[in-house]
């Protein structure tokens, strides 16, 4: 079974809109972290947001927030207030575990931002 | 303030020739990390470390060697290289865990590696 399902491959949004990117998870651990990557055009990967499992409160940088659902083992990237620059793939990730440093990576999802 | 790097960032190579990725950090990060991503797809680990002198293997290893001589180095060998070897490699680093923190890796920009 996939550990991280990224369910839309691609999707166009429109420049201002707000936009929300899905990762859903598998694990049995009760002890887990998730991470949102960005991988722009150019190639490099850039860390966006990580949310904790005990954490109390959505995570929020900037124009990013986590809708964090733990029960439905969802966490959701939404991107506020969308721009032509986060037009790029966007991956979802896991740790499982308090002393795990590998990360599960999911399939991606390819956004462009129409002006 | 560099970060990963990762030398050379494009390669192409003959089915069976050898060669080696570079990829050093200078955050003093302990654990550090060989990824590959295969078009449209997400990252795949290779091999990984926690520290000078301790490797380990990942996903998908067959075919790579690595070594961990220092902190900050961490190259990636790939032998007898064969068209299923053609990739875009990522190397990664991240500071030491303390439970379940946010301690991100951090990526080098990627090497770029056709197998013709």
């Amino acid at each position: 079974a996939q550990k991280i399902t990224q369910t839309q491959p691609g999707m166009f949004v429109q420049e201002k809109e707000a936009v929300t990117l899905d990762c859903t998870y598998d694990t049995s651990d009760p002890s887990y972290g998730l991470f949102w990557y960005k991988q722009p055009s150019s190639g490099e990967m850039i860390f966006l947001i990580y949310q904790g499992s005990y954490d109390q409160q959505n995570a929020t940088e900037g124009r990013y927030s986590l809708n964090f659902q733990k029960a439905r083992k969802s966490a959701n990237l939404v991107i506020s207030a969308s721009q032509l620059g986060d037009s790029a793939m966007y991956f979802c990730a896991m740790r499982e575990g308090p002393s795990n440093y590998q990360l599960i990576w999911g399939a991606g999802t390819k956004l462009i931002i129409k002006p | 303030n560099a970060g990963v790097t990762q030398t050379p960032k494009f390669r192409i190579l003959k089915i069976g020739q050898s060669m080696t990725l570079q990829c050093t950090q200078d955050m003093n990060h302990n654990y550090m990390y060989w990824y590959r991503q295969d078009p449209g797809m997400g990252l795949k680990l290779i091999y990984y470390s926690v520290g000078a002198g301790i490797t380990d293997k990942g996903e998908v290893p067959n075919g790579y060697n690595v070594s961990r001589s220092t902190t900050e180095d961490f190259p990636l060998r790939l032998e007898l290289a064969a068209p299923s070897q053609t990739s875009v490699y990522f190397c990664a680093s991240s500071a030491s865990l303390t439970g379940v923190r946010n301690q991100p890796q951090h990526f080098g920009d990627g090497t770029r590696l056709s197998i013709l």
